[in-house]
């Protein structure tokens, strides 16, 4: 089936500096990707859809200069946490739909020291 | 917009029991509904999925059903084996292709 991948599963960063998470579509191209935040013991909640070409849309509360999503491809899709900070740290997880499907990346562990 | 409600939080049961977890979701055009789970520390895992127009569908141990008049969808798990310990997530499709979640369900099997 569909495959999802991230990149990084894990990282550590210091505060105030920046970090990019890579999603991709492996055999499928997908014009839209969305990205997640969970926080633990919490469900996963949408910050932003990746439109390919064009400017990501982001949910209410989410911060579009911290959180920069470029997509720059049919299959890739990036989330930059800039000047990242303590409270930043959280599992992030990508998702794109191929066909009526929609399928998640792995995951990435972010922890901001 | 959608809103998806999921019971219960946690859910423990015996080895070879059976296990249900329910979801409710508000809004009447949603018409997709998949299943997550989620291991720790890993990524979320299609599990099964239903569209509006099928009232259940089952792959080996594990079905769902859907009751489009009352909006609630459940995942039914059968011959739990310890393995199937993790987080559970619904979710229900709003728009064109947004996923809204319920809040997930950790399910624990007792040996």
């Amino acid at each position: 089936g569909a495959v999802v991948s991230q990149h990084p599963s894990r990282v550590i960063c210091k505060s105030g500096t920046s970090v990019k998470i890579e999603c991709r579509s492996l055999d499928f191209q997908a014009t839209t990707m969305f990205w997640y935040r969970q926080f633990p013991k919490q469900s996963l909640m949408l910050m932003a859809t990746s439109n390919e070409g064009s400017k990501a849309t982001y949910e209410q509360g989410v911060e579009k200069d911290k959180f920069l999503i470029n997509h720059a491809s049919l299959t890739l899709s990036t989330l930059t946490v800039t000047s990242a900070h303590p409270e930043d740290s959280s599992f992030y997880i990508c998702s794109a739909m191929a066909g009526n499907t929609i399928y998640f990346g792995e995951g990435s562990w972010l922890t901001v020291v | 917009g959608e809103n998806v409600e999921q019971h219960p939080s946690t859910l423990s049961v015996q080895e070879g029991d059976s296990a249900v977890i329910k979801c409710t979701y508000s809004d009447s055009a949603s018409n997709y509904f998949p299943w997550y789970k989620q291991e720790l520390g890993k990524g979320s895992q299609l599990i099964i999925d239903i569209r509006s127009n099928v009232g259940e569908k089952k792959d080996q141990r594990i079905a769902v059903t859907l009751n489009k008049t009352a909006k609630h969808f459940s995942l039914h798990i059968t011959e739990t084996q310890p393995e199937d310990s993790a987080v559970y997530f619904c979710a229900a499709r709003q728009g064109a292709q947004k996923l809204v979640f319920g809040q997930g369900t950790r399910l624990t099997i007792n040996p």
